[in-house]
């Protein structure tokens, strides 16, 4: 079974600082890992993912998250807050299961970003 | 860019009705999902579906939902007799293989009175 835990369900920065959401997650398997984020009423937004290959992967927004096998972890960052960052973002974790992969999602964590 | 279209945006229904909640998945896929966000959780998976049947699905997805590929292009989500603790925001997604990323709609909020 995998499952994805996301410490902080709510994480405040000011604009300009560091952003630093926190992902681990279980897999018996290598895993597909994702994160997505969703602005208020909208759907599910793909930020980044890594499959296989360089464990630092980059995304949309200047988002960028690395997969650490050792720790578990697929931590995303950025290294400097905007107003339009203020969203929840969700970790998910994806493996074989039964033939197919099928995305299993943290709690999701709250960006609130302070002028 | 292709994405995916769900409709309505929000239905509201009373308790103990049908309601079928619809999706137009991206056009070349061949793997469709259903999941559903209760205000302030998380994102939960209820079912998958390839090659016209269910391929996985969660304690969830019970016998009061059920999912349909009517024609080429719609995948549906019908919940028969709604009861409130239903009441979520539903999403449909859809990946063109098992390990890529899965596309997700804007999602159709359902409240139940």
């Amino acid at each position: 079974a995998q499952s994805v835990t996301q410490l902080g369900s709510h994480v405040s920065v000011s604009e300009g600082a560091l952003v630093l959401l926190r992902c681990n997650y279980s897999s018996s398997v290598p895993p597909y890992l994702f994160w997505y984020v969703q602005y208020p009423n909208q759907g599910l937004q793909l930020l980044l993912k890594y499959t296989t290959g360089a464990t630092l992967v980059k995304g949309i927004n200047g988002f960028e998250a690395e997969f650490k096998k050792s720790e578990t972890s697929f931590h995303l960052t950025k290294p400097s807050a905007h107003m339009s960052d203020a969203a929840e973002y969700f970790c998910a974790v994806s493996t074989p299961s039964g033939g197919s992969y099928i995305p299993t999602f943290g709690r999701g964590t709250s960006l609130i970003v302070h002028p | 860019e292709p994405e995916v279209t769900q409709t309505p945006s929000h239905q509201v229904t009373q308790m103990g009705q049908e309601v079928i909640l619809r999706c137009v998945p991206i056009s070349n896929h061949l793997y469709f999902y259903w999941y559903r966000q209760i205000l302030g959780q998380k994102v939960e998976f209820l079912v998958s579906f390839y090659n016209n049947e269910i391929s996985e699905k969660s304690e969830i997805f019970d016998d009061q939902f059920s999912v349909e590929r009517p024609d080429g292009s719609n995948f549906t989500l019908k919940i028969r007799s709604t009861k409130l603790e239903d009441s979520a925001m539903y999403f449909c997604a859809s990946s063109d293989q098992v390990n890529t990323e899965a596309f997700f709609g804007q999602g159709t909020r359902l409240t139940v009175v």
